[in-house]
């Protein structure tokens, strides 16, 4: 168990409609980042939060949004959901937003689009 | 080129061998590498991190950096069913972190018993 907890465990939403997944990020950390992981691929780096301002973005279009509150918990929100946007949505959370920091993982939401 | 590459497998390896897993990257200035583990249906855990060239052991896992061949490996010695997942290479590029940790496809690992 790392701390890091995730809600919803599954969702299943439909073409169009728009989502929201949070995450409570371990006890000490301040830095939140969200990954998206397709069936069969590695974890992509969708962004970072770091003391509540997005500290870095991966190549996903502008409708992944997100936010990190005072308690460093966080939100994804995805808006206008696609077919493909069906995945594994993984948080992890760390002590700060540097490199060398461990990143520990959520349990993960799974997303089915119909 | 992709920037993490992991032979998909699957890598079958029988119970109580070495199971030897490799990982290649693209960038150089990535400088922070790490293995996790992840079992069907559940998410990655972390087992090693490694920052340095050279070998670091932790119990039964050791894991091996040669950044002038670009390239991190992790053994995993007296292997037992347990072991059996997919195993994820990851990488952090910059020095701030602000670009996440890129993850190669992974390597599925089967211990046959």
């Amino acid at each position: 168990e790392t701390g890091v907890t995730q809600s919803p465990t599954h969702l299943i939403k439909t073409r169009g409609q728009q989502v929201t997944l949070r995450c409570s990020s371990q006890s000490g950390h301040n830095t939140v980042s969200w990954y998206q992981q397709a069936l069969g691929q590695g974890p992509q780096f969708i962004f970072q939060y770091y003391r509540e301002e997005e500290n870095g973005r991966g190549n996903f279009p502008p409708r992944f949004s997100g936010l990190q509150f005072p308690n460093y918990s966080s939100e994804l929100n995805v808006n206008a959901l696609e077919l493909d946007d069906s995945a594994l949505y993984l948080c992890a959370s760390s002590r700060s937003g540097r490199s060398a920091d461990t990143q520990y993982f959520g349990p993960g939401t799974r997303l089915t689009v119909l | 080129q992709k920037e993490v590459e992991q032979n998909s497998g699957p890598l079958s390896v029988p119970e109580g061998a070495i199971a030897s897993l490799n990982c290649t990257y693209s960038d150089r200035g990535s400088q922070s590498f790490f293995w996790y583990r992840q079992y069907s249906g559940k998410s990655p855990e972390l087992i090693m991190s490694i920052y340095s060239n050279g070998d670091k052991e932790d119990g039964r896992f050791t894991a091996q950096l040669n950044k002038a061949s670009q390239y991190v490996s992790l053994l995993i010695r007296d292997s037992q069913p347990s072991d059996s997942a997919t195993y994820l290479c990851a990488v952090n590029k910059s020095g701030g972190g602000a670009d996440g940790l890129t993850f190669g496809k992974g390597t599925h690992l089967i211990i046959q018993p």
